[in-house]
C-alpha cells in the first residue's frame, strides 16, 4: 500500500530563513506528487505538483520541490520564508495507475517568527 | 477558487444522532471526495465518488455512508454519530482521476463535534 511520510511535524523558523520540508513515499511505480498548503482557518490549496519532466518543480509564492526518484522523495523548499508562510503543509502522492485515491502525509506545521 | 460549498460549516450534536454533511460544487467535476482531518493523521479518505450513483470506500469508511444523486451534490452521512467521529471534514473535487496528475480542490471544511 502507498504511504507518505513527512519527517517534521512542527517547524519554527525566523523570517528570511531557508525552508526544507521532507516528504518520502513508499510506492515503487510511477507517481504524481503534490504539495498543498493550509493557512490557518482555510482550506487546502495546491502549492505545486510534479507528474513528469524536470524534477525541479516551481510553484506559487516562491516555493519549489525536487523529485528524487532514487530516494522516493519530494522535498519542499523555499529560500527565504516570510511570516505569511505560517501554515500547515501536506505532501500527497497519487500513483499513476488510474486509481482514484490520493494519499496525504500527516502534515508539517510551519510557524515563522516575525 | 473552485466553486465548492460545504454545509453546515459547524455542527455540534450528541452521540447516537444521525448527521448529514453536504458538499455542493458548481464546477461540473466528475470526481468528489470526503476526507476527515485529525491532528497527526493529515487527511484520510472516507469515501469518494466517480460519477452519479458511483461511489467507493476510502481508508476510513466505517460508520459513514455517502450518496450522489446529482453531479453537483455529494452527501456524507453518519448514521449514528460517535465521539470518535469528531473531526474536521473536507470535501474535494477533481476533474479527472484517470489522469491522476489532476489536483484536488477543497471546500472550506465542516467542523463537527459529537458530545
Amino acid at each position: 500500500a502507498q504511504s507518505v511520510s513527512q519527517h517534521n511535524h512542527h517547524v519554527i523558523l525566523s523570517e528570511a530563513a531557508s525552508l526544507e520540508l521532507g516528504c518520502n513515499y513508499s510506492y515503487g511505480g510511477t507517481v504524481n506528487l503534490f504539495w498543498y498548503v493550509q493557512y490557518p482557518g482555510q482550506h487546502l490549496q495546491l502549492l505545486l505538483k510534479y507528474f513528469s519532466g524536470d524534477p525541479l518543480v516551481k510553484g506559487i509564492k516562491g516555493f519549489e520541490a525536487e523529485f528524487i526518484k532514487s530516494k522516493f522523495s519530494f522535498n519542499l523548499r523555499k529560500p527565504s520564508v516570510q511570516w505569511s508562510d505560517t501554515a500547515e503543509y501536506f505532501c500527497a502522492v497519487n500513483a499513476n495507475t488510474g486509481g482514484f485515491k490520493t494519499i496525504f502525509g500527516a502534515g508539517t506545521r510551519l510557524f515563522v517568527k516575525a | 477558487d473552485a466553486g465548492i460549498t460545504q454545509s453546515p460549516r459547524h455542527k455540534v450534536t450528541e452521540t447516537g444522532t444521525p448527521v448529514t454533511l453536504r458538499c455542493h460544487q458548481t464546477e461540473n467535476h466528475r470526481y468528489m471526495y470526503w476526507y476527515r482531518q485529525d491532528p497527526g493523521h493529515g487527511l484520510r479518505l472516507i469515501h469518494y465518488s466517480y460519477g452519479v450513483k458511483d461511489t467507493d470506500k476510502g481508508e476510513v469508511s466505517d460508520g459513514y455512508s455517502v450518496s450522489r444523486s446529482k453531479t453537483e451534490d455529494f452527501l456524507l452521512t453518519l448514521e449514528s454519530a460517535t465521539s470518535s467521529q469528531t473531526s474536521v471534514y473536507f470535501c474535494a473535487i477533481s476533474e479527472s482521476a484517470r489522469d491522476s496528475n489532476q489536483p484536488q480542490h477543497f471546500g472550506d471544511g465542516t467542523r463537527l463535534s459529537i458530545l
